[in-house]
C-alpha cells in the first residue's frame, strides 16, 4: 500500500474556488467510493470534512458547506467555493484499501493569498 | 458528548516498546459496535493509519506496521492501547485515536479525534 498523491501546495485568493487532487490506484481510491477528506490547522487534530467522496458528516460546521467533493477514475478531488481566510490549512485525502484498511493522502497546504 | 484522550510517555528509547492509552469518555466502549482506531503523524508530514478495534476485540491492522503493533481494548477502564515494538527514529510522531461516526462495523473515516500525543523516539 502506497499513499495517496496530493500536491504539497495549493492556492487562491478570497472568494476563488481550488480544486485540490487526490491521485490512487484501481486497488483504492478508483476501487471504492470511500474517499474521504480532511483538514488540519497547524498544532490540531484533522477534522473530517466529507466522507464517501461527497458527503458532509453530521454536525459539521457550516463553513464546510462551500467544500465539494468528486472523482473520476482512480482521481479524487476536493473543491473549497469561495475561499476565505479560514480556509487556510492542511487538507489530507483518504481511500478504503480493501480487506479493512485506509490509507492517506500526503496532504496539500491550501494558502489563501 | 464524545472526548478521545491519548496519553503516555513522551520519550521512547530506539528498539523499545512504545506504549500508549486512548481513554474515551462520553460514550461507552462496550456499547456499540463502533471499530476505535490509532492513526499517528510524523513531524511535518502525512497521516498514517495504525489499527482498529471494536468492543469484542476483532483487530485490522496496517500491513506495514503488522509485525510491530498491537492494539487492545481495555472495556472496564472505557480505554483502548496501542503497543509498538522494536520503536526507531521513523516511529517518532504525533500519536492520534479516532473514531467514526458509523456504529455498525468497521468504516474508513473518522469523525472525533483526540487531541493527540507527540511521541520521541531517541
Amino acid at each position: 500500500q502506497s499513499a495517496l498523491t496530493q500536491p504539497p501546495a495549493a492556492s487562491g485568493s478570497p472568494g476563488q474556488s481550488v480544486t485540490i487532487s487526490c491521485i490512487g490506484t484501481s486497488s483504492d481510491v478508483g476501487g471504492f467510493s470511500f474517499v474521504s477528506w480532511y483538514q488540519q490547522y497547524p498544532g490540531k487534530a484533522p477534522q473530517l470534512i466529507l466522507y464517501e467522496v461527497d458527503k458532509w458528516p453530521s454536525g459539521v460546521p457550516d463553513r464546510f458547506f462551500r467544500f465539494s467533493g468528486s472523482k473520476s477514475g482512480n482521481t479524487a478531488s476536493l473543491t473549497v467555493h469561495g475561499l476565505q481566510a479560514e480556509d487556510e490549512a492542511t487538507y489530507y485525502c483518504s481511500s478504503y484499501a480493501g480487506s479493512n484498511t485506509v490509507i492517506f493522502g500526503g496532504g496539500t497546504k491550501l494558502t489563501v493569498l | 458528548q464524545l472526548r478521545l484522550q491519548e496519553s503516555g510517555p513522551g520519550l521512547v528509547k530506539p528498539s523499545e516498546t512504545l506504549s500508549l492509552t486512548c481513554t474515551v469518555s462520553g460514550a461507552s466502549i462496550s456499547s456499540t459496535s463502533h471499530y476505535w482506531g490509532w492513526i499517528r503523524q510524523p513531524p511535518g508530514k502525512g497521516l498514517e493509519w495504525i489499527a482498529s478495534i471494536n468492543y469484542s476485540g476483532t483487530t485490522f491492522y496496517n500491513p506495514s506496521l503488522r509485525s510491530r503493533v498491537t492494539i487492545s481494548i481495555d472495556t472496564s477502564a472505557n480505554q483502548l492501547s496501542l503497543k509498538l515494538t522494536s520503536a526507531t527514529a521513523a516511529d517518532t510522531a504525533v500519536y492520534y485515536c479516532a473514531r467514526p461516526d458509523y456504529s455498525s462495523g468497521w468504516y474508513p473515516s473518522f469523525d472525533y479525534w483526540g487531541q493527540g500525543t507527540l511521541v520521541t523516539v531517541s
